[in-house]
């Protein structure tokens, strides 16, 4: 099975900061890789897939890149908002999630 | 617009089994797979296994292969996770989710104690 390593575990930004999010592959997933955002007490929403696609209403802060086994979601300038918890999901082999990121205002 | 709803919080003795049900509107999940996806208390998200409503074939991850069984009634739109043999491990929130995980269920709370 694949594993995803999702990094960090916890990241504390300002307003206005670019705040960059990391999931690493055991093997090659050749770009099939989704972020979500999962909100306390909401059900995860999809917020890119396929590496870079931005899923339709997801504002255009939120981006993601990436190839191979490494990809990243960066939120250009964080908002209030955006306080939550991210996940990455590949799907290349099955399906298996990184293992989150909260991220919080300072 | 789609939605998907679950059934409500069950509470579940050790050794017993719960039924869980996620009604799909907006959508016939005959056109996607409809997966399910755990949460234990204040971990992150864990794939359980995705079921195809239009032939009935299934896939498990491993660790719940003896676990849970995927079903599915496209006359109604529902599709249905069964949880055997409970342990306090399998204390969670249960979501479903359609195919590319595009729309999910509320999430429901399985609490399993005696």
């Amino acid at each position: 099975d694949i594993q995803m390593t999702q990094s960090p575990s916890f990241l504390s930004a300002s307003v206005g900061d670019r705040v960059t999010i990391n999931c690493k592959a055991s093997q090659n997933i050749n770009k099939y890789l989704d972020w979500y955002q999962q909100k306390h007490g909401e059900a995860p929403k999809l917020l890119i897939y396929n590496t870079n696609n931005l899923q339709t209403g997801i504002p255009s802060r939120f981006s993601g890149s990436g190839s191979g086994t490494d990809y990243t979601l960066t939120i250009s300038s964080l908002q209030p908002e955006d306080v939550a918890t991210y996940f990455c999901l590949q799907h290349s082999s099955r399906w298996t999630f990184g293992g989150g990121t909260k991220l919080e205002l300072k | 617009e789609v939605q998907l709803q679950q059934s409500g919080a069950e509470l579940g003795k050790p050794g017993t089994s719960v039924k869980l049900s996620c009604k799909v509107s907006g959508y016939n999940i005959r056109n996607t797979y409809m997966h399910w996806v755990n949460q234990r208390p204040g971990k992150g998200l864990e794939w359980i296994g995705r079921i195809d409503p239009a032939n009935g074939n299934t896939i498990y991850a491993e660790k719940f292969k003896s676990k849970a069984t995927l079903t599915a009634d496209t006359s109604s739109n529902t599709a249905y996770m069964q949880l055997s043999q409970l342990k306090s491990d399998d204390t969670a929130i249960y979501f479903c989710a359609t195919g590319y995980f595009d729309y999910w269920g509320q999430g429901v709370m399985v609490t399993v104690s005696s």
